[in-house]
């Protein structure tokens, strides 16, 4: 079965750009997505089709998927980006997420 | 607005089943899959599976083929999940989400269920 890897955590100083990456077989061969979720609330989505950023989330977040790896980046990170961020692509008629990455802001 | 509207938390026993409601509104329920998510606590996301509520066809995540079942019923928008054999791991809230054109545009608030003797 298709899976998808991420790094368990990634640190960034406010201002500075946090990039975390997901990693699956000619992932870039296909859509990718990423979700922000925060303690006690549903995901939401952040970047959907590599790169392209659904109404209402600020420009600073934004995508990229090429080989094996996409990417989520965000610039200029503020504290309220501190958040679990899952990748999630399409595979044979299933979904497949990444197993989250724990963004902390500090 | 889009809405997706999930059932309130469940306590069951280890060997009983679960069914999981999720009211959707706000847009043509028969027009987009809708997906099943679930995740342990402080644990990531797992996907579950996929309902087309116009078809009625599902496609279930290996793991758990055997065990879910996912059902809608059109006339009160309402699609439905039904987890049985339930064991302490099931323990996890459980997410309705709309796939918008391959892409989970909008969830449910999330139900807890809890699986214990």
């Amino acid at each position: 079965s298709y899976e998808l890897t991420q790094p368990p955590s990634v640190s960034v100083s406010p201002g500075q750009t946090a990039s975390i990456t997901c990693s699956g077989d000619k992932l870039g061969d296909r859509y990718a997505c990423w979700y922000q979720q925060k303690p006690g609330q549903s995901p939401v989505l952040v970047i959907y089709e590599d790169n392209k950023r659904p109404s209402g989330i600020p420009e600073r977040f934004s995508g990229s998927n090429s080989g094996n790896t996409a990417t989520l980046t965000i610039s200029g990170t503020q504290t309220m980006d501190e958040a679990d961020y899952y990748c999630q692509a399409w595979d044979s008629d299933t979904w497949v997420f990444g197993g989250g990455t724990k963004l902390t802001v500090l | 607005q889009v809405q997706l509207v999930q059932s309130g938390a469940e306590v069951k026993k280890p060997g009983a089943s679960v069914r999981v409601s999720c009211k959707a509104s706000g847009y043509t329920f028969t027009s987009y899959d809708i997906n099943w998510v679930r995740q342990a606590t402080g644990q990531g996301l797992e996907w579950m599976g996929w309902m087309n509520p116009n078809s009625g066809k599902t496609v279930y995540a290996q793991k758990f083929q055997g065990r879910v079942t996912m059902t809608r019923n059109t006339s009160i928008t309402t699609a439905y999940m039904e987890l049985s054999s339930l064991r302490s791991d099931d323990t996890a809230t459980y997410y309705c989400a709309r796939d918008g054109s391959f892409v989970f545009d909008y969830w449910g608030q999330g139900s807890l269920v809890i699986v214990s003797s």
